[in-house]
């Protein structure tokens, strides 16, 4: 089975502030990794995805994340955060073999900008 | 641009009664998906259609939860009888269905259970 671990439930930053949201992951086959984002009142939307190939992806918005295979992290950057980021974040994963793919969540990090 | 179109957005219901839940995905999305999301949570898988088939549906609670999607479009979940650990947010995703798709999620349903 697999399973996400955030570690981090809640954080604050200013404007500007580098953001690295951690995310790891226990699976002992192929991965495909995901970073989705939940904004006030908004539905579940997706910031960025990898399934292979170049281990770091750029999603929207200037997010960007790198799979480290060997430390089965997944974890979540944006240099200079603004308000406007202040949102839920969720790491997932699924099966990359194909079939059944529902996708496996970490808890969230609720994310708060203060300008 | 396309979504996922759920109803209703609310639903209050009393403990042991039945509740019902609609779906209707991205036109042409063969994959669709339920969550459940407690409060605090990251989603949880339900199931999981083909078209009109079960693909997955080890994590739902077959003895109360039941769900269809009957012409491989729209797709129903129901509660009977619902518990009070059944209020949770209701969610559900479709995904074109190709290996390793994006999946593109509705606005859920909120359910308290009172």
């Amino acid at each position: 089975a697999q399973s996400v671990s955030q570690h981090n439930h809640h954080v604050i930053l200013s404007e500007a502030a580098s953001l690295e949201l951690g995310c790891n992951y226990s699976y002992g086959g192929t991965v495909n990794l995901f970073w989705y984002v939940q904004y006030p009142g908004q539905h579940l939307q997706l910031l960025l995805k990898y399934f292979s190939g170049d281990p770091l992806v750029k999603g929207i918005k200037g997010f960007e994340a790198e799979f480290i295979k060997s430390k089965f992290s997944f974890n979540l950057r944006k240099p200079s955060v603004q308000w406007s980021d202040t949102a839920e974040y969720f790491c997932a994963v699924n099966d990359g073999g194909g079939g059944a793919d529902g996708l496996t969540f970490g808890k969230g990090t609720h994310l708060i900008i203060q300008p | 641009e396309a979504e996922v179109a759920q109803s209703p957005r609310y639903k209050i219901t009393e403990k042991s009664q039945a509740v019902a839940f609609w779906c209707d995905p991205i036109s042409g999305h063969a994959t669709l998906y339920w969550y459940r999301q407690i409060l605090g949570q990251g989603p949880e898988l339900l199931v999981q259609f083909q078209d009109e088939s079960v693909v997955d549906d080890s994590q739902l609670p077959k003895d109360r939860f039941s769900a269809e999607r009957l012409k491989g479009v729209d797709s129903t979940l129901k509660i009977q009888p619902a518990e009070l650990g059944d209020s949770a947010m209701y969610l559900c995703a479709s995904s074109p269905g190709l290996v390793s798709d994006t999946q593109y999620f509705g606005p859920g349903t909120r359910l308290t259970v009172l």
